[in-house]
């Protein structure tokens, strides 16, 4: 099994730019999680989905911060217009139905 | 709402010597405990669990007890090496309804000297 597979694993951009960060679950995990780390803030939860459909997105900072999933392979974040203080790490977790989160490399996010 | 509090870094130790780091939560009902380890560049790994009080979670030489009574869940190893030098996460899960993703703590860097 690849794991939780991120992309891109660095982005550097321009303030105003739109950023897309993608994830590919796990195969079978029908939980699917995206996270952001920085050093002030430490890990937030953004946004979560079981079996395709947001659940919460309480985490979600403000209205330039979309996510979807279309389906159960496949997820995006998208920000837009991106502003520096969105530079962080960006995971993307997963778990199957009752069971432990497993991780992405993450993407690293700059923006100038 | 749920909360966790693990001891701040860097922690700096000798190879070999005793680590315990702490971590106390705030939450309702009786949630489920991890600890997870970043090394550098890398995601977050799962350490450790448990998921009810009293539990020992154990792996690769660390070990941390679920104790309620004190809201507590202390990482512990008895010999640590170079290769432990990394960010641990102590994390919990809730127990009540919606509560799917975990809180996590800050991170505590762990940083062991030869």
């Amino acid at each position: 099994d690849a794991g939780v597979i991120q992309s891109p694993r660095h982005e550097v951009t321009e303030m105003g730019q739109e950023v897309t960060l993608r994830c590919k679950p796990i195969s079978g995990h029908n939980s699917l999680f995206w996270y952001r780390q920085t050093m002030m803030r430490g890990l937030e939860l953004l946004i979560y989905f079981n079996n395709n459909v947001p659940i919460d997105d309480s985490g979600m900072p403000e209205d330039r911060f979309s996510a979807k999933m279309p389906n159960a392979s496949f997820s995006t974040l998208k920000i837009q217009p991106s502003e520096p203080r969105d530079s962080a790490v960006y995971f993307c977790a997963s778990r199957p139905p009752a069971n432990v989160l497993t991780f992405g490399a993450g993407s690293r996010l700059t923006v100038l | 709402g749920d909360s966790v509090t693990q001891m701040e870094g860097p922690v700096t130790l000798s190879e070999e010597a005793f680590l315990t780091i702490n971590c106390t939560y705030t939450a309702t009902g009786y949630p489920s405990l991890f600890w997870y380890v970043q090394y550098p560049g890398e995601g977050l790994q799962l350490l450790l669990k448990a998921t009810k009080a009293d539990d020992k979670g154990s792996n690769k030489g660390f070990e941390a007890t679920y104790r309620k009574e004190t809201t507590s869940f202390h990482l512990e190893k008895g010999s640590v090496q170079v290769s432990d030098s990394a960010v641990y996460f102590c994390a919990l899960r809730g127990s009540g309804g919606g509560a799917d993703g975990l809180t996590f703590g800050k991170g505590t860097h762990l940083i062991i000297q030869p």
